[in-house]
């Protein structure tokens, strides 16, 4: 079965430094996601890709977060710098078009100290 | 209001119990609606979409009321191996957005 591949699994950062984190969808995938899962609550959007170009970023802190699919496959998202608030998973998905169901990458959980 | 609501439990049933969960959305121009499962620390994983005529996949049963608003998931027969999250997910795509918005969850634990 195809999957949605992300890294790292795990980050632990301090506070004020700077995090990148790694996805690879699946194959043929055009809509690419990145969501913020905080404990206890369910995904937020960070932000949605279709191909290369971002598609909503309305709810990315963009003063401190970038996301970016420069060739229209993987992508990175980054934050910098990082804050305590900022700990959770992240979790990128892919889908076949944006009304499709996704499928999620097994996440990064990130904690800042 | 919140756009997906749910009931955060916990339901906590016996094994083979039936049990049944509700959810409401607030954008009633929404057009795809979908149940997932969450298993602790994993991601999410798509259980099944729900459909206006309404859908059964096996023990499981999803139905979706457009007039009021809410989106039901019914389990037959609970297994051990359903404890998990069980998010509520509706999509307003209705145009060239497709992102999926998520229930805080309603958490299950199966007891033998």
């Amino acid at each position: 079965e195809a999957e949605v591949a992300q890294s790292p699994r795990y980050k632990i950062t301090e506070k004020s430094q700077a995090v990148a984190f790694w996805c690879d969808p699946i194959s043929g995938h055009a809509t690419l996601y990145w969501y913020r899962q905080i404990l206890g609550q369910g995904p937020e959007l960070l932000v949605q890709f279709q191909d290369e170009s971002v598609v909503d970023d309305s709810q990315l802190p963009k003063d401190r977060f970038s996301a970016e699919r420069l060739k229209g496959v993987d992508s990175t998202l980054k934050i910098q710098p990082a804050e305590l608030g900022d700990s959770a998973m992240y979790l990128c998905a892919s889908s076949l078009g944006p009304s499709e169901g996704y499928t999620f990458g097994s996440g990064t959980r990130l904690t800042v100290v | 209001r919140k756009e997906v609501e749910q009931d955060p439990g916990p339901f906590n049933v016996p094994e083979g119990a039936t049990v049944a969960f509700n959810c409401t959305y607030s954008n009633s121009a929404s057009q795809s609606f979908f149940w997932y499962r969450q298993d602790c620390r994993k991601e999410p994983k798509l259980l099944m979409s729900v459909y206006s005529s309404g859908n059964e996949d096996g023990r499981f049963t999803a139905q979706l009321n457009r007039a009021s608003q809410y989106i039901s998931l019914l389990i037959r027969d609970s297994k051990l191996s359903d404890s998990a999250t069980y998010l509520c997910v509706v999509s307003p795509y209705g145009g060239s957005q497709g992102n999926l918005i998520f229930g805080k969850g309603t958490k299950l634990s199966v007891k033998p």
